[in-house]
């Protein structure tokens, strides 16, 4: 069965400071996602992480993956408020592309 | 464009009723998915479609839940007889599954319908 673990589950950070999400997943996938949902909102796409070694950047937000490891990072730069929500990555189970296995989440919370 | 369109947006129901989630895709996708998400197990795929057929529904809970997509703009999720640990919110999404030739995979959520029975 496939497992997929984010760490940590809550994250307090000040603004400025640059931390990293990690994601671990149990069996082997190309496909990542990053997703962000703000409290009692809907999930909005961040970044999908197709191959071995992609990296993608929006803002100040930076996923990778290493589909050797089963590992993916978000790495947050220079955080500030507008960044707190909480963080999914999820992967891809389907061999159509689609069945979504979730973490648990990752709260993060950025404070002045 | 619209987004993804559910109704209702909030549901309150009585334990034994019957209900019944809608979806409207964004328009030209063709790939809907129903997921469920509560606290205690987090984001769970329940049913997918691709083209109007279902593809995969082992994440349908039980029996007591159906899906159903009749044509490429409507897909209801319903659940008969609802049960208290059903309370949820559920969220449709859509994807295009082909632009260009080129397999597509971003999945786009819909606002979500919170259930709760009591």
């Amino acid at each position: 069965e496939l497992k997929v673990e984010q760490n940590p589950l809550f994250l307090s950070m000040q603004e400025g400071k640059n931390y990293t999400i990690y994601c671990n997943y149990s069996t082997t996938s190309d496909r990542l996602y990053w997703y962000r949902q703000d409290p009692g909102k809907s999930l909005e796409s961040l970044f999908v992480l197709l191959s071995n070694g992609a990296v993608k950047q929006e803002g100040r937000l930076m996923a990778s993956l290493d589909t050797k490891a089963r590992l993916s990072t978000l790495h947050i730069t220079a955080a500030v408020h507008d960044l707190s929500a909480t963080y999914f990555c999820a992967v891809d189970r389907g061999n159509q592309g689609g069945k979504l296995i979730f973490g648990q989440g990752t709260e993060l919370s950025v404070k002045p | 464009d619209a987004g993804v369109i559910q109704s209702p947006r909030h549901e309150v129901t009585e334990m034994g009723q019957e209900v019944t989630l809608r979806c409207k895709p964004i328009s030209g996708h063709n790939s809907l998915f129903w997921y469920r998400q509560t606290m205690m197990r987090g984001l769970e795929l329940l049913i997918y479609f691709n083209n109007n057929v279902p593809i995969d529904d082992s994440g349908m809970p039980e029996d007591r839940f159906s899906a159903k997509m009749p044509n490429a703009s409507f897909s209801t999720l319903k659940i008969q007889p609802s049960e208290p640990r059903d309370s949820a919110v559920y969220f449709c999404a859509s994807r295009l599954k082909v632009l260009g030739g080129q397999v597509t995979y971003e999945q786009y959520f819909g606002p979500g319908t919170r259930l709760t029975v009591t």
